[in-house]
């Protein structure tokens, strides 16, 4: 169980286009979900937390007019990044949380923007 | 302020024990987790205890904790290659700023040689 899915693994665009990644959870509905950057060889940097029929919190920096989240359902969230450009090139990683406290992962994505 | 320190190497020969350590500073943090990332993927809950617990054994997997301390630590017995990996250590604070998110350490890589 607690199984979290991540669409696309890879996605390689051109810089100026913007592209959008699903994050599912399969098997439990998620309350909140989460997003999340990785660089290489660092932690993981959390973007923004998104409640179900909600707005999305960002963390301090993170620009949401940037990185447009959307929570339409207690399975999916999506996360757009706009307007990408060579410095948004990073492993993009989506969590959901049930009712309790555990958060579960998807698989990640990587995106590298030309 | 909520902060996770891990060392960030440690090296052991297949069949030996590892044991990854590290430390939390708020005392509010009900959970903590330890998370397994292989390179390229996700996060994969591998444990956690709560923290009114001192310790918790599932299968090679022991967790011990000090919670005068705020230490945590992650033995793994007969240590495989397949255990190569980095594993984070996260807590759960339930005050404060960063109530409901997950701290991270920086992760410690685990090299295990045959």
């Amino acid at each position: 169980g607690a199984v979290v899915s991540q669409h696309p693994s890879r996605v390689i665009c051109k810089s100026g286009t913007s592209v959008k990644i699903e994050c599912r959870s399969l098997d439990f509905q998620a309350t909140t979900m989460f997003w999340y950057r990785q660089f290489p060889k660092q932690s993981l940097m959390l973007m923004a937390t998104s409640n179900e029929g909600s707005k999305a919190t960002y963390e301090q920096g993170v620009e949401k007019d940037k990185f447009l989240i959307n929570h339409a359902s207690l399975t999916l969230s999506t996360l757009t990044v706009t307007s990408a450009h060579p410095e948004d090139s990073s492993f993009y990683i989506c969590s959901a949380r049930g009712d309790g406290a555990t958060q579960y992962f998807g698989p990640g994505t990587r995106l590298t923007v030309l | 302020g909520e902060d996770v320190e891990q060392s960030l190497f440690l090296s052991v020969r297949e069949g030996d024990s590892s044991v990854i350590n590290c430390t939390y500073t708020d005392s509010s943090s009900t959970y903590l987790y330890w998370y397994k990332q292989e390179p390229g993927a996700g996060l994969q809950l591998l444990t956690y205890i709560f923290s009114n617990m001192d310790m918790k054994q599932d299968q090679r997997l022991t967790v011990l904790l000090n919670k005068k301390d705020k230490h945590l630590s992650l033995r793994i017995a007969d240590t495989q290659t397949g255990d190569s990996a980095i594993y984070f250590c996260a807590e759960f604070p339930t005050e404060g700023s960063n109530t409901g998110k997950l701290i991270f350490g920086q992760g410690t890589t685990l090299q295990v040689k045959p």
